[in-house]
């Protein structure tokens, strides 16, 4: 079965400490792998993103991911968290263009100072 | 570019009333999703258009909730009649064949039905 999984529901991370957002996937296909931040009553904009190639992805706002294909993950990390940092990130997994994308149930990051 | 532009943002109705929300994708766009979130079941697809086209509707959780596409630029979300389980966010979505599955999401419309 195709799936996303994020392990961590919510996680507090002080202001400035590094950040580490763990996703695993189970895809049958070669999978286009994708992490989305959404902020309180907001939609969702898209981080980053992998398709093939550099398995170290950078996307916006200092966020980087790496696709790990032997064990089926893509976690997401920044090596410095700022309190606007703070949201609800989901991973998601999809096939080829125009299919629709399989989410995971999200991780609510926190940031204290 | 506007971005997906979804309305309305809010809508409560009462049990049994026809709710509609509406999308316009971003020009250009020829896939168009619909996603519902939940915080038991959080972000599932509903069904999705290609080129006005239902592709799949296997989300789409009973015959009282249906979509149309009429045109490229305008997809409707359709509860008739809504249930109080019915409330939840729903998320439109477009994207392009050769944006390699970048998809855009418009902001939601929230879904309260009393």
């Amino acid at each position: 079965a195709q799936s996303v999984t994020q392990p961590d529901i919510h996680i507090t991370v002080s202001e400035g400490a590094s950040l580490e957002l763990r996703c695993n996937y189970s895809y049958g296909a070669t999978p286009y792998l994708f992490w989305y931040v959404q902020s309180p009553g907001q939609g969702l904009q898209l981080l980053l993103k992998y398709f093939s190639g550099d398995t170290l992805v950078q996307g916006i706002k200092g966020f980087e991911a790496e696709f790990k294909r032997s064990q089926s993950s893509f976690n997401l990390r920044k090596p410095s968290v700022h309190w606007s940092d703070a949201a609800e990130y989901f991973c998601a997994v999809g096939a080829k263009a125009g299919t629709a994308l399989i989410f995971g149930k999200g991780t609510t990051l926190s940031v204290s100072s | 570019d506007a971005g997906v532009i979804q309305s309305p943002r809010h809508e409560v109705t009462e049990m049994g009333q026809e709710v509609t929300l509406r999308c316009k994708p971003i020009s250009g766009h020829d896939y168009l999703f619909w996603y519902r979130q939940t915080m038991m079941r959080g972000l599932e697809l509903l069904i999705y258009f290609n080129n006005n086209v239902p592709i799949d509707d296997s989300g789409m959780p009973e015959d009282r909730f249906s979509a149309k596409m009429p045109n490229a630029s305008f997809s409707t979300l359709k509860i008739q009649p809504s249930e109080p389980r019915d409330s939840a966010v729903y998320f439109c979505a477009s994207t392009t064949q050769s944006g390699g599955q970048k998809q855009f999401f418009g902001p939601g419309t929230r879904l309260t039905v009393l």
